[in-house]
């Protein structure tokens, strides 16, 4: 019972040097979510996929792209990682976009730019 | 614009020493208000929702309560394995997604 899978756990960039983080769930669930969380800031949505093949910007969407792959997959993407992308990454699902029975959490990805 | 604000920031307990945790938010339609346990270097962990003023849920040491202004996390005789951070959720009608507080960090000593 994986749950929702991050890959890779921790990572340094570069500034400028791009990658991609990857989730998948294996939960059939239709909602996707991909998360920062700061010290004193708080979890801040990204980018979020109500369903296969959507995808729309959260409250922090700048120097971000996403792709929905499949039901079970979708990737966040920096093209040009910056210092202020230090951060760690959290994925998420859900049964979909307004479900009110929680969502399911991966473990995060810590990402430091210098 | 739909807004959550948890206090205090942190809070240092003796075992056994029961207290409450605090969510206020302003939200347009609430849907739901979400209380997820987080332990340090993992991911949030899903504890409860609460859907409408009055309503009450129990698990284990943890009641949460909801009004139609704030929700409490209260915990009775905690225990050393309490510790966490707390964070507190809404989702409003306006959007399907959940809006987050900063987190409540309670750490009990034994």
């Amino acid at each position: 019972n994986a749950g929702v899978t991050q890959t890779p756990k921790f990572q340094v960039l570069k500034t400028g040097q791009s990658m991609t983080l990857q989730c998948a769930q294996d939960m059939n669930h239709n909602s996707m979510y991909w998360y920062r969380q700061d010290p004193g800031m708080g979890l801040r949505l990204i980018y979020y996929s109500a369903s296969e093949g959507t995808t729309d910007k959260g409250e922090v969407p700048n120097g971000y792209n996403v792709s929905r792959l499949n039901k079970r997959e979708f990737s966040l993407r920096l093209e040009s990682a910056a210092p202020s992308q230090t951060s760690v990454y959290f994925c998420a699902s859900s049964r979909r976009d307004t479900e009110t029975k929680g969502y399911t959490f991966g473990s995060g990805t810590r990402l430091t730019v210098v | 614009e739909d807004q959550v604000t948890q206090s205090p920031e942190a809070l240092r307990l003796q075992e056994g020493e029961s207290s409450s945790l605090n969510c206020s938010y302003t939200v347009s339609g609430l849907r739901g208000l979400f209380w997820y346990r987080q332990d340090p270097g993992k991911g949030p962990e899903f504890l409860f929702t609460l859907y409408s003023a009055g309503e009450e849920k129990e698990k284990e040491r943890l009641k949460a309560t909801l009004t139609k202004k704030e929700s409490f996390l209260h915990i009775t005789a905690p225990k050393p394995e309490d510790s966490a951070t707390y964070l507190c959720a809404v989702q409003g009608g306006s959007q399907g997604n959940l809006i987050f507080g900063k987190g409540t960090k309670l750490s009990v000593k034994p």
